[in-house]
């Protein structure tokens, strides 16, 4: 069964911390994006990664980078949360013309 | 940069067709078009793609205009279930001729009883 699975579902960090979220995907995937979701915005672009080591600013970079050292794993970096991070992060993959699937979600709090 | 119009959000009656409709006046000859839904606290899921030609799964239809520039899924007889915010998402280049996905701002969909 296909599996996109992000480490943290909950996570509370404060302001200025970094912080780590993390993707892996089973499929053999070139493509991985990671979104955020925010209440009467939909879902916005952050990074995107079409192979290992390439990456490409979506949206909304600020704040954020990103690594792809292996192909089957994507990490979103908050160099320093800011509260206004507060979000839920989704991460996506697809091969190019494919179905994309999506992982379940990480909910961040920044106090 | 193309984009997705959608509704904001829609009702529809309890076992009617819900009809959703999408702009997406700039998409390419080359780019799909995904259909995804949302039920609160969950990740997207997977409802239907088509490229130009009309698709139908055991979910739902997709109807594409011959000029690609506006799509309509349908749910032939809605459930209360099927209420959720509905995207309709695009594939495009990105600077390095890398795909990316870009979602409109969502169709929250509503069946009423």
């Amino acid at each position: 069964d296909v599996k996109v699975t992000q480490s943290s579902r909950y996570l509370v960090k404060r302001t200025g911390e970094k912080v780590f979220l993390e993707c892996v995907q089973d499929m053999d995937h070139e493509n991985m994006f990671w979104y955020r979701q925010d209440p009467g915005l939909g879902l916005r672009l952050i990074y995107f990664s079409y192979d290992v080591k390439m990456k490409e600013k979506g949206d909304i970079p600020e704040g954020y980078s990103v690594s792809r050292e292996k192909k089957e794993r994507f990490s979103l970096i908050l160099e320093s949360a800011s509260t206004n991070q507060t979000s839920m992060y989704l991460c996506a993959t697809t091969q190019t013309g494919n179905t994309i699937y999506f992982g379940e979600g990480s909910w961040l709090t920044v106090v | 940069d193309a984009k997705t119009t959608q509704p904001t959000s829609m009702d529809c009656a309890e076992g009617r067709a819900a009809n959703l409709p999408c702009n997406h006046s700039t998409i390419s000859g080359n780019e799909y078009v995904y259909w995804y839904r949302q039920i609160h606290s969950q990740g997207p899921q997977y409802i239907i793609h088509g490229l130009k030609n009309n698709e139908t799964n055991e979910m739902a239809s997709l109807i594409i205009t011959e000029d690609r520039k506006s799509s309509t899924l349908i749910l032939p007889h809605a459930t209360l279930r099927d209420t959720a915010v509905y995207y309709c998402i695009v594939r495009v280049r990105g600077l390095q001729g890398a795909q990316k996905l870009v979602f409109g701002q969502g169709t929250r969909l509503t069946i009423n009883p």
